[in-house]
């Protein structure tokens, strides 16, 4: 069985320009979550998807953040004009959604802004 | 709002030895799960050992086990028979149970080192 799968693994990219980064969780969960680890410091909530719910966006740090996801699977995170300070590993993580199931984590993308 | 603190940034253990990780939390809910998260080189968190607040019984795990003080708010992870495997960053997290989104608030992290 597949875990959490994230591509790309890694990503380098020039100021200001827009990045997309997929999460294709476990088959069956139904909750999806994303975690931005800045260096040095812990993971930090950003977007929670629940089934066909609205997704739970209070962690997004700034308007050039957004996430979707398409028939209850596969996410995307888009940054739109990145910034240095967006430099961080992504994690994406999903579980079965039911009470507090433990959630499951990706191996992350790793996000480089020069 | 709720925290996570982990005092210790680095931590080192001989083989075979016991090492304990610390971790305190804030929160004024009275239902909620702890978790404790191994992050090797790879990246990917894993979950080691989890903990509900309304059970008074430690968990553990194989070799590893937690010390949850609720009045305390403090629950701290021991390694025992540590192994060259174990070598990674921990992470001390929470979780309010009852919650919209289960959302995990995680510390800064311990990064342990196993000494052959």
């Amino acid at each position: 069985g597949a875990g959490v799968s994230q591509s790309p693994s890694n990503k380098v990219t020039e100021k200001g320009k827009d990045v997309e980064l997929r999460c294709d969780p476990i088959s069956g969960h139904t909750a999806l979550y994303w975690y931005r680890q800045s260096l040095g410091q812990g993971l930090e909530f950003l977007i929670y998807f629940q089934g066909n719910s609205a997704p739970d966006k209070s962690g997004l740090p700034s308007d050039r953040f957004s996430a979707e996801r398409t028939g209850g699977s596969v996410s995307t995170l888009t940054i739109q004009r990145t910034q240095q300070e967006d430099s961080a590993v992504y994690l994406c993580a999903s579980s079965s959604g039911q009470g507090t199931q433990p959630q499951h984590f990706g191996d992350g993308t790793r996000l480089s802004i020069l | 709002a709720q925290t996570v603190t982990q005092s210790q940034p680095e931590m080192s253990v001989q083989e075979a030895e016991t090492v304990t990780l610390s971790c305190t939390y804030d929160t004024s809910e009275s239902d909620y799960y702890l978790f404790w998260y191994k992050q090797p080189p790879s990246r990917q968190m894993i979950l080691v050992i989890r903990q509900e607040a309304y059970k008074q019984q430690n968990a553990t795990e194989n070799r590893f086990s937690v010390n949850f003080q609720k009045a305390a708010k403090s629950f701290s992870l021991k390694i025992s028979d540590s192994q060259l495997g174990d070598a990674a960053m921990y992470f001390c997290a929470y979780s309010f149970y009852g919650g919209a989104t289960n959302k995990l608030i995680f510390g800064t992290g311990t990064l342990l080192a196993v000494q052959p």
